[in-house]
């Protein structure tokens, strides 16, 4: 059985890069079946798509966030990773890494979701 | 402001039946799958639909979903306390060829 969990700071200060880290176990992110993906939800509010990387290394980012993201992924260690620079207090949410069925919307496992909260 | 547009409440009493509506474009729903999500209190969204009416091992057959056109619903039968939580449909959008969501209902068990 597939698992995600994130990993990385809970706080972040304004106009610094946020960094969270997603390990997966259970399964390998070189599979060619499954976007590798990070998902976040301000608090209260809905769910917003950041972001997937492809075990190519092609990446597809959200048009609204594509300026400040980066994702990539670590075969070795089975991890893929998120950037997001120059954060405000906007950007404070729950971040989830997840794995999407490719060109699907089939979004199955989802890591347990980590806070970010950006504060000086 | 989601691409998908839900109703942002929903309620009813136990056994009641319930639908969630879930709309879109043609870009998205009107030609691709759907998917449903149930997120409750404090806990990661969980796949609770997908190919339009499909349900994962485990899901209660009281859940179900259809598509038509752009557009799509969740019902529920039978209501029950525990099906208290937040629902979000989604769909892939060939446009930004990436998923995306509806901004949730959140369903009151009265």
């Amino acid at each position: 059985q597939v698992q995600l969990q994130e990993s990385g700071p809970g706080l972040v200060k304004p106009s610094e890069t946020l960094s969270l880290t997603c390990t997966v176990s259970g399964g390998s992110v070189s599979s060619g079946t499954y976007y590798w993906s990070w998902i976040r939800q301000p608090p209260g509010k809905g769910l917003e798509w950041i972001g997937y990387i492809y075990y190519s290394g092609s990446t597809n980012y959200n048009p609204s966030l594509k300026s400040r993201v980066t994702i990539s992924v670590n075969m070795s260690k089975n991890q893929f990773s998120l950037k997001l620079s120059s954060v405000t207090a906007a950007d404070t949410a729950v971040y989830y890494c997840a794995r999407v069925i490719v060109g699907t919307a089939e979004i199955d496992p989802w890591g347990q979701g980590t806070l970010v909260t950006v504060s000086s | 402001q989601s691409v998908l547009t839900q109703p942002p409440s929903a309620s009813g009493t136990p056994g009641q039946r319930v639908t969630i509506s879930c709309s879109g474009s043609s870009s998205n729903i009107g030609s691709n799958y759907l998917y449903w999500y149930q997120q409750l209190p404090g806990t990661a969204p969980k796949l609770l639909i997908y190919r339009n009416n499909q349900r994962p091992s485990g899901v209660p057959d009281r859940f179900s979903g259809s598509k038509s056109g752009t557009s799509a619903s969740l019902a529920i039968s039978g209501l029950r306390s525990e099906d208290e939580a937040d629902y979000y449909c989604a769909a892939w959008d060939d446009s930004l060829s990436g998923p995306v969501f509806g901004g949730g209902t959140k369903l009151t068990v009265l």
